[in-house]
């Protein structure tokens, strides 16, 4: 098993443009999320999946889309990059039921600058 | 709005001490997990707790649940060089237990 498989995993973008970060993994888990982490700093989550098709907000969605066609991929799309999303980028998985959740999965990472 | 606050953000200890780190949660919680997060790394899950008072082990590091359900603690005995990191706890949210909230993290150095 991959587990989490994030690519890239380092970018320098201008401001301005836009990438994608992927995320994949094959552990059949039905909720996906994506955290940014700041140097020194925890872990925020911008946006989250319960399953395919559905996706919500976290607590730092400004500048981020997401979409969950697939219960393995759950890419994050960055509109206008600025400065300001210069982070560390990660994706995780877990499995979750009514009655609790599990451990977390995170990929290895995606470096981002913007300059 | 719901929080979970670790202390100490840093330690530093010279290597065979003991180290201990502290999460509290402003609200009763089903379970507690903790990761540990390298230099350069990525989160990785630990262990979790369910039970009020509960108390696990992993070789040297011990956790423990708080009988309220709201504070937790990890425990590392002898440190080596290989525990630095930061060390984070996390509590699902009230409304929404398939998500985590998580402490800011404890960052531990040890010096050989």
């Amino acid at each position: 098993n991959a587990g989490v498989t994030q690519t890239p995993k380092f970018r320098i973008l201008k401001i301005g443009q836009s990438m994608t970060l992927q995320c994949a993994q094959d552990m059949n888990h039905n909720y996906m999320y994506w955290y940014r982490q700041d140097p020194g700093m925890g872990l925020k989550l911008i946006y989250y999946s319960v399953g395919a098709g559905i996706t919500d907000k976290g607590e730092v969605p400004n500048g981020y889309n997401v979409s969950r066609s697939t219960t393995e991929d759950f890419p994050l799309r960055l509109e206008l990059a600025a400065p300001s999303q210069t982070s560390v980028y990660f994706c995780a998985s877990s499995f979750s039921t009514g009655q609790g959740n599990y451990g977390y999965t995170f990929g290895s990472g995606t470096r981002l600058t913007v300059v | 709005g719901q929080q979970v606050m670790q202390i100490p953000q840093y330690q530093h200890v010279q290597e065979g001490e003991d180290f201990t780190t502290y999460c509290n949660s402003s609200t009763t919680l089903s379970n507690i997990q903790w990761y540990k997060q390298r230099p350069g790394g990525h989160p990785v899950f630990l262990i979790q707790l369910v039970k009020s008072g509960e108390v696990k082990k992993q070789k040297r590091l011990t956790f423990q649940f708080g009988e309220a359900k709201k504070n937790s603690s990890l425990h590392i005995t002898a440190t080596q060089t290989t525990d630095v990191g930061t060390y984070f706890c996390a509590g699902p949210r009230s409304s929404n237990t398939g998500k985590l909230i998580f402490g800011q993290g404890t960052t531990l150095q040890v010096k050989p």
